[in-house]
C-alpha cells in the first residue's frame, strides 16, 4: 500500500459526459500527480500540482481541467468524454524537494474509466 | 522530450539475476534515470534512481554508462512476484518521461 488513494476505482459512463476523478496523497505529500494509460501503454504525465498550485503541464487535453485543495487532495474533471479516453488514470503523490532534482514518485492504485 | 528506449520483454528464470537494459542516448547532464515498475493490475511503484553513479539499493542495482548513454537495470535474484514491466525513466526537472517499459516474464 503506498499510502495514496483514488476513488472511484472503476467508473462507466457514456460520451459527452463529465466526470470527476479523486486523489488523496500521502500524509505529509505536497505534490500530486496525474497521469492517464491506455490499454498496453506507458504512462503519459497529465499534470502536477504542488501546494495547491499548478507547476507542471504534460499532454493534457483541453477538455480536461484539475485542480488541488487546502487539504492537498486533488481533483482530475474530464468532460466532454470521448470512447478514447478510455483508460486507467492514475494519481500519485511525492514529497517535492528543491528544484533541480526529481521526487520518488508514490502511486496510487489507478481509476479504471470505460467511456461507452 | 525524448524517450528511452528498451526492449518490449524480456525472460528470465527464478532465482537468477536479470540485467534490464535502457538506452537514453540524449539524456541531459541534469536528468535522472529512473526505474519503476508495474506489477499486473496495479500503479507503478519505485525501483531505483540515480544520476552518474551507480546505485544499489535492496530492490536493485543500477549501473549507468560512463557516458550516459545506457543504463541496466539489475535484479540480483528474480523471483516470480519480480514479473511486471519495468519503465526506465528520463527524470527531468519536475517530469517522468515514460517510456513503453519492458515485459520481464519469470520462468518457475
Amino acid at each position: 500500500d503506498s499510502g495514496v488513494t483514488q476513488t472511484p476505482k472503476h467508473l462507466i459512463t457514456a460520451t459527452g459526459q463529465r466526470v470527476t476523478l479523486r486523489c488523496s496523497p500521502r500524509s505529509g505529500d505536497l505534490s500530486v500527480y496525474w497521469y492517464q494509460q491506455s490499454l498496453d501503454q506507458g504512462l503519459q504525465f497529465l499534470i502536477q500540482y504542488y501546494n495547491g498550485e499548478e507547476r507542471a503541464k504534460g499532454n493534457i487535453l483541453e477538455r480536461f481541467s484539475a485542480q488541488q485543495f487546502p487539504d492537498l487532495h486533488s481533483e482530475l474533471n474530464l468532460s466532454s468524454l470521448e470512447l478514447g479516453d478510455s483508460a486507467l488514470y492514475f494519481c500519485a503523490s511525492s514529497v517535492s524537494l528543491e528544484r533541480g532534482v526529481t521526487d520518488t514518485q508514490y502511486f496510487g492504485p489507478g481509476t479504471r474509466l470505460t467511456v461507452l | 522530450d525524448a524517450k528511452t528506449t528498451q526492449p518490449n520483454s524480456m525472460e528470465s528464470n527464478e532465482e537468477e539475476p536479470v540485467h534490464l537494459p535502457c538506452n537514453h542516448s540524449t539524456i541531459s547532464g541534469t536528468d535522472y534515470i529512473h526505474w519503476y515498475r508495474q506489477l499486473p493490475s496495479q500503479g507503478p511503484e519505485y525501483v531505483i534512481h540515480g544520476l552518474t553513479s551507480n546505485v544499489n539499493n535492496r530492490m536493485a542495482s543500477l549501473a549507468i554508462a560512463e557516458d550516459r548513454k545506457s543504463s541496466t537495470l539489475i535484479l540480483h535474484r528474480a523471483t516470480l512476484r519480480d514479473a511486471a514491466v519495468y519503465y526506465c525513466i528520463r527524470g527531468s526537472n519536475y517530469q517522468l518521461i515514460w517510456g513503453a517499459g519492458t515485459k520481464l516474464i519469470i520462468k518457475p
